[in-house]
């Protein structure tokens, strides 16, 4: 059965930096891309960014780029979201979810399944 | 950027009921459409992908259809446990962009 488990949220202030990590098993890691999207307080799904399947490719949502980096480590089966000068608008719970298919591109670009998720909350 | 508009934002409906759920695309996304269910305190799930996909284990009273820029996500007799917020996904283009979602409530 395939497992995602995040961790690394939690309450932290404005401002300060924070590692996501999503522990993946159950299935071939680095057979498939991997991506985050976060799910706002009021509802709304954000997709932040992906990579692909070696983590030599990335796609970025610019509403976070240049703030959150993707990562992974293959030799792990993990996958990280670094998150720089956090502010309160980054308050959601972050949700780590696999491609549903093989290959790097948009067009596989389906998540299933996802994480259960981690809250992370930016105190003024 | 592909803006993906849902409507209605809440449809109360009763057990046993047709519905129609609807997914506006800003600019085409050929058959690049997917659907997600989120029942309450839950995580998303994949229903639909390719515009009229279902996914694994999803009951055929989901059905999708759609291209182009119009999408609808029909579920042919509610049952209790199809309560729950639905929404679009184009990965036709990056960034990836979701709409805001449909919450069927019961009426």
């Amino acid at each position: 059965e395939v497992q995602l488990v995040e961790s690394g949220g939690g309450l932290i202030q404005r401002g300060a930096n924070l590692r996501l990590s999503c522990a993946a098993s159950g299935f071939t890691f680095s057979s498939y891309a991997m991506t985050w999207v976060r799910q706002t307080p009021g509802g709304g799904l954000e997709w932040l960014s992906s990579i692909s399947e070696s983590g030599s490719n990335t796609q970025n949502s610019d509403s976070v780029k240049g703030r959150f980096i993707i990562s992974r480590d293959n030799s792990k089966n993990t996958l990280y979201l670094d998150m720089h000068s956090l502010r309160d608008d980054d308050t959601a719970v972050y949700y780590c979810a696999k491609f549903a298919i093989t290959g790097w591109t948009r067009l596989s670009a389906i998540f299933d399944p996802w994480g259960q998720g981690t809250l992370v909350t930016v105190s003024p | 950027e592909i803006v993906m508009t849902q409507s209605p934002a809440t449809l109360s409906v009763s057990p046993g009921e047709r519905i129609t759920l609807s997914c506006r695309a800003s600019q085409t996304v050929s058959t690049r459409l997917a659907w997600y269910q989120q029942k309450p305190g839950q995580v998303p799930r994949l229903l639909i992908y390719g515009a009229s996909a279902r996914a694994t284990g999803v009951p055929d009273r989901f059905s999708g259809g759609g291209s182009g820029t119009e999408f609808t996500l029909i579920i042919s007799s509610l049952q209790a446990e199809d309560f729950a917020a639905y929404y679009c996904q184009q990965y036709n283009d990056w960034p990836l962009t979701f709409g805001g979602g449909t919450k069927v409530e019961i009426k």
